[in-house]
């Protein structure tokens, strides 16, 4: 039961244009939801969080929106760069000292943005 | 603030041995998740440690274990290996349990024989 599907294995951008990776997930306890990137043999490195009771959050180029009627979030990277090339992974939770801080993950998206 | 350390980078193993995997927080966290990693499966959530209690544990076999000490540094260790447990082994924390934002660190890669 994948709770958490990325749907897009593979994303190619051009420098400077926008980077939308999508992520859908089926169960409604999740009320926390974070993008990871990652490098080939290195960990997931934090990008941004969104809470439930938000719809956007910003962080410099990265923005998530979170449609809790659609179960859906997008992370949008703009201007996208080079050095964003990388597999974007959504995660989710449902969080709360009593559940502990288990994430439940995507399968990943390869990025890859070209010169 | 150093990151997230786990030790070592790199095991070879044959099967039916057991291993060790140690991770040290970042200083001031307290919760710690084990996650392994393999093409098949992707990212799955192991078990999850805070105040030297395991407060969740995934879907993996009791072969799978781990402690957490006072320090909170965690380890965890996987007997009886299996082709299978082949992967790359993440370690992350947080400040407490329940802490959303959890960090990761470089991994372990396990290859057994």
């Amino acid at each position: 039961d994948q709770q958490v599907k990325q749907n897009s294995p593979s994303l190619s951008v051009q420098e400077g244009r926008i980077s939308i990776l999508n992520c859908d997930y089926t169960n409604s306890m999740f009320d926390y939801f974070l993008w990871y990137k990652k490098y080939p043999a290195e960990g997931p490195t934090f990008l941004i969080s969104i809470s439930s009771i938000k719809d956007k959050n910003e962080d410099g180029r990265f923005t998530v929106f979170l449609n809790k009627s659609a179960k859906h979030l997008s992370l949008h990277i703009v201007p996208s760069q080079p050095g964003d090339s990388a597999v974007y992974f959504c995660a989710a939770s449902s969080g709360g000292t009593t559940s502990g801080s288990r994430l439940t993950f995507g399968e990943g998206t390869q990025l890859t943005v070209n010169p | 603030k150093a990151g997230v350390t786990q030790t070592p980078r790199y095991l070879i193993k044959t099967r039916g041995q057991q291993v060790t995997l140690s991770c040290s927080p970042i200083s001031g966290h307290r919760s710690v998740s084990w996650y392994q990693q393999t093409p098949g499966q992707g990212l799955q959530f192991l078990f999850e440690y805070f105040s030297e209690t395991q407060r969740n544990k995934g879907n993996f076999p009791g072969r799978f274990s781990g402690r957490q000490f006072s320090n909170s540094r965690s380890e965890m260790n996987v007997s009886t290996l299996e082709l299978g447990d082949s992967a790359l082994y993440l370690c992350a924390s947080s400040l407490w349990a329940g802490g959303n934002e959890q960090f990761f660190g470089p991994g372990t890669r396990l290859t057994v024989l």
